[in-house]
């Protein structure tokens, strides 16, 4: 089976950095997604890696280790809106590229 | 943006009550999904799509069921809704060429 592994909850303060981690076990590896889930909401797309490195999007970037099953992904300059629930998910080849999801880690920003 | 929607999106029914959840998409996807996801856990996946009249099962086993007559339309049926169908069924489709995901707003299920 796949199993992939995030924290469960963090906190952070506003306008600070913070870093949500994922690992993997994968029978494979095709790609790897992040998602970002409000409350009550659909998650909404954040970031796709395929290769190793860091791709930044504004205040968002992801980084990909493809040898050590990782990723994380960084926020910065942390807005109260910022508050959700971050997923992890993995696709792997010959799977339709159907991604995988963790349980996500709920990110709490206080002022 | 994608345009995928849902419907109804908030339901309460009773056990035994036949219940469908709507999913349509007008951006031509070929691929289209359902998850369930119960608060605070992860999604899984229950039912997919590759196109007209293609439907498989996902890794959840689910008592539901799909179908998929038409490309924008890939509805969830469950024939006798139970307290433990109580959850959120996303509704999620992907471009021929890509690997985004993208998702409807949910269905909120509460069977009593």
């Amino acid at each position: 089976g796949q199993n992939i592994d995030q924290p469960t909850e963090m906190t952070a303060t506003e306008g600070a950095i913070v870093q949500i981690n994922c690992t993997y076990q994968t029978s494979g590896f095709n790609g790897l997604f992040w998602y970002q889930q409000h409350a009550g909401e659909a998650p909404t797309f954040l970031s796709y890696n395929v290769l190793d490195g860091l791709e930044e999007k504004g205040r968002f970037s992801s980084f990909l280790s493809r040898s050590k099953g990782y990723s994380y992904l960084l926020l910065k300059e942390l807005q109260m809106k910022d508050s959700a629930s971050y997923l992890c998910a993995v696709t792997i080849p010959g799977g339709s590229y159907i991604p995988t999801f963790g349980r996500g880690t709920s990110l709490i920003v206080h002022p | 943006e994608a345009d995928i929607y849902q419907t109804p999106r908030y339901l309460v029914i009773g056990t035994g009550k036949k219940i469908t959840l709507e999913c349509s998409q007008t951006m031509g996807h070929d691929k289209m999904y359902w998850y369930q996801q119960d608060p605070g856990m992860e999604l899984h996946l229950i039912h997919y799509s590759y196109g007209v009249n293609s439907t498989e099962k996902g890794d959840l086993s689910s008592e539901s069921t799909v179908s998929r007559i038409r490309t924008e339309h890939f509805p969830l049926t469950l024939e006798s809704a139970r307290p433990s169908h109580t959850s959120q069924y996303l509704c999620a489709s992907r471009p021929n060429s890509g690997n985004t995901i993208y998702f409807g707003e949910g269905s909120w299920l509460t069977v009593v």
